[in-house]
């Protein structure tokens, strides 16, 4: 298998414009995680699914972010308008059951 | 709640030397733990995990940790390090029947020194 598979792998981009990320899982897993890592607050987790299903979003930080998985082979996650204090990298990780979680390289974003 | 509490931000050690990377957690059930390594500019990869039976479990790479329920910690050890352990290390908890999520801690550099 291929793992986790991100696109893109950088992005910059200006404040106030769509960014979308995009994320293929293993496949068949049947979990769905998107974290976001910055040298402030450490590694945090957005969202996860379960079955495509959004199981918690709690730590979606504001209405901007959304995120979507539309079948079991694909999942995105929106942010509009962007700032620059949304600049991280944001990793997608897949899972099976409690497995352990397998995590893509990463899509490092810079909004300027 | 859970939380994990990885108790030193930076080890640096010289090759050869042993390490130790602390790890505490806080449940009021029963978890599995991990520990991944991250090595700059890629992702996190699992390192070694309990999820039950022996409470020390080993990696391929020479690491082991062991699972110590009355103190609640989970600490990460290597008897020989290699300049080439020069990472980024997070232990994580999940409970179970919740589909997997994992809480991380905030993470320790190991540098490695020649």
């Amino acid at each position: 298998d291929a793992g986790v598979i991100q696109s893109p792998r950088h992005e910059v981009t200006e404040m106030g414009q769509e960014v979308t990320l995009r994320c293929k899982p293993i496949s068949g897993h049947n979990s769905l995680f998107w974290y976001r890592q910055t040298m402030m607050r450490g590694l945090e987790l957005l969202i996860y699914f379960n079955n495509n299903v959004p199981i918690d979003d709690s730590g979606m930080p504001e209405d901007r972010f959304s995120a979507k998985m539309p079948n079991a082979s694909f999942s995105t996650l929106k942010i509009q308008p962007s700032e620059p204090r949304d600049s991280a990298v944001y990793f997608c990780a897949s899972s099976s059951l409690q497995e352990e979680q397998y995590f893509g390289p990463g899509t490092r974003l810079t909004v300027t | 709640a859970q939380s994990v509490t990885q108790l030193d931000s930076q080890v640096p050690v010289f090759e050869e030397a042993p390490v130790e990377l602390r790890c505490n957690y806080s449940s009021s059930v029963s978890v599995y733990l991990f520990w991944y390594v991250q090595y700059p500019n890629q992702g996190l990869q699992l390192l070694l995990k309990y999820l039950s039976g022996s409470t020390l479990v080993e990696s391929i790479n020479g690491f082991e940790a062991e699972f110590n329920k009355s103190q609640t910690s989970f600490h990460l050890r290597k008897p020989s390090v290699h300049i080439s352990d020069t990472a980024e290390y997070f232990c994580a908890v999940s409970r179970y029947n919740q589909g997997g999520k994992l809480i991380f801690g905030q993470g320790t550099e190991l540098s490695v020194k020649p």
